[in-house]
């Protein structure tokens, strides 16, 4: 069975701080892909990043950046100097990487609050 | 281009009633998803389109909920003699399946109430 632990519900920090979000995922496959999805307050749920398990280099774009380290299941999220557009729910997911269609298995979620 | 719609944006209903939840994919996108969060909580898998066939309905959770999908493009996802525990948003998402674009792009929801 596949499952995603984010383990910190919510997390609170002033503007320009660094936040590091924590995701750590448990399946048996050997091909997997992982997902991290932002929820802003309007509710629509916008793509961030998509890594398979093949792939360990970490990614950055802009102020994001993750770390995918398979060997402790974890592919974690940190966010520089954050802004107050920042404030979120953020999900990390994890699907089968067989074929292309394939459900996603999301974590709780961690409510990000970036204060001014 | 669009993005993924859904409708209503609310619904509120009685308890015992039918509702039809409706959803329009990106065009071209083979592979559609229903997923279902409650408050507070992550997203839960319902149900998945290949085209029109549902190869997975394991996260149906009852009888009460079924789902069809026209060709590749709209889905109805209905439930029957609705429950409070229904309360939810229910959300589609839609995917290419071509080369690596898995990725599943979102709709905004709709919010029902079961009173």
């Amino acid at each position: 069975a596949q499952k995603v632990t984010q383990a910190q519900t919510e997390i609170s920090v002033v503007e320009k701080e660094d936040v590091t979000l924590d995701c750590v995922y448990e399946t048996r496959d050997t091909t997997y892909y992982l997902f991290w999805y932002k929820q802003p307050p309007s509710g629509e749920l916008v793509f961030l990043i998509r890594r398979n398990s093949f792939d360990e280099q970490n990614e950055i774009s802009g102020r994001y950046s993750w770390n995918f380290q398979k060997s402790t299941s974890s592919f974690n999220f940190t966010i520089t100097a954050s802004q107050v557009v920042d404030s979120a729910v953020y999900f990390c997911a994890l699907s089968r990487g067989n074929t292309g269609f394939q459900k996603l298995v999301f974590g709780t979620g961690t409510r990000l609050l970036v204060s001014p | 281009g669009a993005g993924v719609s859904q409708s209503p944006s609310n619904k509120v209903t009685e308890k015992g009633k039918d509702v039809e939840l409706r959803c329009d994919p990106i065009s071209g996108h083979t592979a559609l998803y229903w997923y279902r969060q409650r408050l507070g909580q992550g997203l839960e898998f319902l149900i998945y389109f290949q085209g029109n066939s549902a190869p997975d309905k394991s996260g149906l959770p009852s009888d009460r909920f079924s789902a069809e999908r026209t060709g590749e493009s709209v889905s109805t996802l209905t439930i029957q003699r609705t429950q409070q525990e229904d309360s939810a948003v229910y959300l589609c998402a839609s995917s290419w399946t071509m080369g690596q674009e898995y990725e599943q792009y979102f709709g905004p929801g709709t919010r029902l109430t079961v009173t």
